[in-house]
């Protein structure tokens, strides 16, 4: 079955650099999710896109901006790079609301992640 | 701060044995999932318990949710090396439209062949 994917699947940059991730969901799911987990950290909740409008924002910096496009894919801009976004960063997706009685809708498939290092 | 809390943090069994990890949050939930992440590698969804269950089973896993004590407890049974991996909760709050997950702090959880 078609997963989550995400590009790149490495990436380095320098201090004050941008860094653009994309992340593709599963065919038919029209909401994504951005994650940041730093090493040894818990995930943490950047924003999420629900039908290419922007749903929720978690704690993402200013200098970050995403996006969802019309084909659902979505990208995550990163400006002036700091050392401390050296992260990965996930993106998930999940199944439109009309899932809901089958209990799919709420399930959160993740991709393989971007691993960010910012030197 | 974190809306999940999980205990313990690190947890090392012997291979049969069964493993039990507990998440706290802290408002009301819509749902709480369970999710598996080997080590730099993406999460991986378990198994999802919506906040008007109480118990949920999937194979070898049991989760069980207690919104009055506003905790969860994930339970593998007979483990194996291959269950060694960090755990966390995550959960979505009953807020009308959120599309928002929190995610807990994890328990590391190593078997031991």
């Amino acid at each position: 079955a078609a997963g989550v994917i995400q590009s790149p699947r490495h990436l380095i940059k320098e201090k004050r650099e941008t860094a653009t991730l994309k992340c593709y969901p599963i065919p038919r799911h029209d909401t994504v999710y951005w994650y940041q987990q730093g090493p040894g950290q818990d995930p943490q909740f950047l924003i999420s896109f629900y039908e290419k409008m922007q749903s929720d924002k978690g704690s993402i910096p200013d200098r970050f901006s995403a996006q969802q496009f019309s084909d659902y894919h979505s990208e995550l801009n990163m400006s002036s790079l700091e050392l401390g976004d050296s992260a990965l960063y996930f993106c998930a997706s999940s199944s439109p609301p009309g899932d809901w009685t089958s209990g799919l809708a709420d399930t959160q498939y993740f991709g393989p992640g971007t691993r960010l290092t910012v030197l | 701060s974190q809306q999940g809390e999980e205990d313990p943090q690190a947890l090392s069994i012997q291979e049969g044995e069964n493993a039990t990890m507990n998440c706290s949050y802290k408002t009301s939930i819509n749902n709480l999932q369970w999710y598996r992440q080997n080590s730099g590698r993406g999460l991986v969804h378990l198994i999802l318990i919506r906040s008007n269950e109480r118990e949920k089973h999937s194979g070898r896993l049991r989760v069980t949710l207690d919104t009055s004590k506003k905790s969860s407890s994930l339970l593998i049974t007979a483990s194996r090396a291959a269950d060694t991996a960090s755990y966390f909760c995550a959960t979505r709050s009953t807020t009308s439209g959120t599309y928002k997950y929190i995610f807990g702090t994890g328990t590391r959880l190593k078997v031991l062949a």
